[in-house]
């Protein structure tokens, strides 16, 4: 089992509509949690953290975590072309060294 | 503006060179880490860094060195390069406070011949 895994892509949405990323963990103890957006041929961007159990807003992106559920989600609301990239569900390990797990991403395309 | 810097955009190097990747942060960051990301496998932690002259390993080491000897780079050595490593090579940098909050530079792709 892979120590972060995201559901497999890509997604397709159209513009407007609410996308839905998820992501799962292997390590029960994890405490911290982010998302990377990676544009085709760059480098990725950290774009959301949580680290508390429930909803984190911040514009269109709400993270979501469930630790009992071992389960990290990102929504996009109202989603634009410009939001299409792959999304990288990254955990932190326990270390103070900041070394993070990442999933192998989920690519999401929205059409106008 | 904050930037990592890699020294090189495109590489293409022969099997059994020794190959040298480099990565400049301005940031004064303590942590430092080079990860490479592959098609369908995603990236992946080769070493980090966060002190000048510490480095731990990461999850895919095997072939790979590095070295610190200035807070400001990281650099990644391939001893022998082979086929394998044909890869995009990121370097990026956190804080120390914040060492979750990974800056990244705009990668290496090398192409091992």
């Amino acid at each position: 089992q892979k120590e972060v895994e995201q559901n497999s892509g890509p997604l397709s949405v159209p513009e407007g509509a609410i996308a839905s990323l998820n992501c799962t963990y292997s390590d029960r103890g994890s405490q911290s949690f982010f998302w990377y957006r990676q544009y085709s041929g760059k480098s990725p961007e950290l774009i959301m953290s949580i680290y508390s159990n429930g909803d984190k807003e911040d514009g269109r992106f709400t993270a979501q975590l469930n630790k009992a559920s071992q389960y990290v989600s990102l929504l996009i609301r109202d989603s634009q072309p410009s939001d299409s990239a792959t999304y990288l569900c990254a955990v932190k390990d326990r270390t103070n060294a900041g070394k993070s797990t990442f999933g192998d991403g989920t690519t999401l395309t929205v059409k106008p | 503006d904050v930037k990592v810097t890699q020294s090189s955009r495109y590489l293409v190097k022969r099997t059994g060179e020794k190959v040298f990747l480099e990565c400049v942060q301005d940031m004064d960051h303590e942590n430092m880490f080079w990860y490479r990301q592959d098609p369908g496998l995603g990236l992946r932690l080769i070493y980090f860094s966060y002190d000048v002259k510490m480095k731990e390993k990461g999850d895919i080491p095997e072939g790979y060195s590095v070295s610190r000897e200035k807070k400001e780079r990281f650099s990644l050595i391939l001893e022998s390069a082979s086929t394998n490593q044909t890869s995009m090579y990121l370097c990026a940098s956190s804080p120390r406070d914040r060492p979750e909050k990974l800056f990244f530079g705009s990668g290496t792709q090398l192409s091992v011949l």
